[in-house]
C-alpha cells in the first residue's frame, strides 16, 4: 500500500452540495492528519489538523477511522470558493520527522 | 507577518547552469522543508531541515544540495540543472516536525 492514496476525481458538483472524500494511509502508528487546500498555480494552505477521532470547522468536517487507516473530508454546504484541489498529509511511516502528501483530490463546485 | 518568504518567484535555467534558492521564515520555527510538484505527482521531499544544524534526504534529493544557513534560512541548490528538474518548489516550515506546515509562494523553474 503507498504512504498515502486520494481518490483524484475531479469531484463536479453543484452548489449546495455536500461532497466526501477519503484518504487511506498505511502507518499505523500515526497521530497527527491534516489536510490542505491547493488553489491552481498557489501554494498548499492547511485548511484542517485531525488529531483524534475528528474535527469540525463550520461547513468542513474531518474525521479519522484507525481501524480502518482512513480519514475523510466532509464539505456541506458546497460555494464555488470552495473548488480547489484538497490534499491529504500523513507522517511518513519509516520513521523519518517528516510528512507525506497525498497527490490530491480535485473539487469543482459549480453553478 | 511575512510568513515563508521565497525567492525568485519564476526562474529559466540552461541545461548545466547552477542556480540557488532563497527561502526564509520569520515565524520561530525549528523546521524547514523544500517539496517540488509535479502535476500528477503530488508535493515530493527533496530535502528537510528538523531542526537548526540538521539537514536530511527526503524522497527525492538526486541533484539537489541544501544549506540550513540559520535558524529562518534554508536554501537550495541546483548545481547541474536538468530539464528533469522543471517543477513547482516549495519551501516550508513548521514549529517542530509533524506540525502543520506553512508554505512560501513557491519557485516556478524551467530548465531547456
Amino acid at each position: 500500500r503507498k504512504e498515502v492514496e486520494q481518490d483524484p476525481g475531479p469531484f463536479n458538483v453543484p452548489e449546495g452540495a455536500t461532497v466526501a472524500f477519503n484518504c487511506t494511509y498505511s502507518n499505523s502508528a500515526s497521530q497527527s492528519f491534516f489536510w490542505y487546500r491547493q488553489d491552481c498555480r498557489k501554494e498548499p494552505k492547511l485548511l484542517m489538523s485531525v488529531y483524534s477521532s475528528g474535527n469540525e470547522d463550520g461547513r468542513f468536517t474531518a474525521q479519522l477511522n484507525r481501524a480502518s487507516q482512513y480519514i475523510s473530508l466532509l464539505i456541506r454546504d458546497s460555494k464555488l470558493s470552495d473548488s480547489a484541489t484538497y490534499l491529504c498529509v500523513v507522517p511518513d511511516s519509516g520513521g523519518y520527522n517528516k510528512l507525506i502528501f497525498g497527490a490530491g483530490t480535485r473539487l469543482a463546485v459549480h453553478p | 507577518n511575512a510568513g515563508v518568504t521565497q525567492t525568485p518567484k519564476f526562474q529559466v535555467l540552461k541545461t548545466g547552469q547552477s542556480m540557488t534558492l532563497q527561502c526564509a521564515q520569520d515565524m520561530n520555527h525549528n523546521s524547514m522543508y523544500w517539496y517540488r510538484q509535479d502535476p500528477g505527482m503530488g508535493l515530493r521531499l527533496i530535502y528537510y531541515s528538523a531542526s537548526e544544524g540538521t539537514t536530511d534526504k527526503g524522497e527525492v534529493p538526486n541533484g539537489y544540495n541544501v544549506s540550513r544557513l540559520n535558524k529562518r534560512e534554508f536554501s537550495l541548490r541546483l548545481e547541474s540543472a536538468a530539464p528533469s528538474q522543471t517543477s513547482v518548489y516549495f519551501c516550508a516550515s513548521s514549529e517542530v516536525t509533524f506540525s502543520p506546515l506553512h508554505f512560501g509562494n513557491g519557485t516556478r523553474l524551467t530548465v531547456t
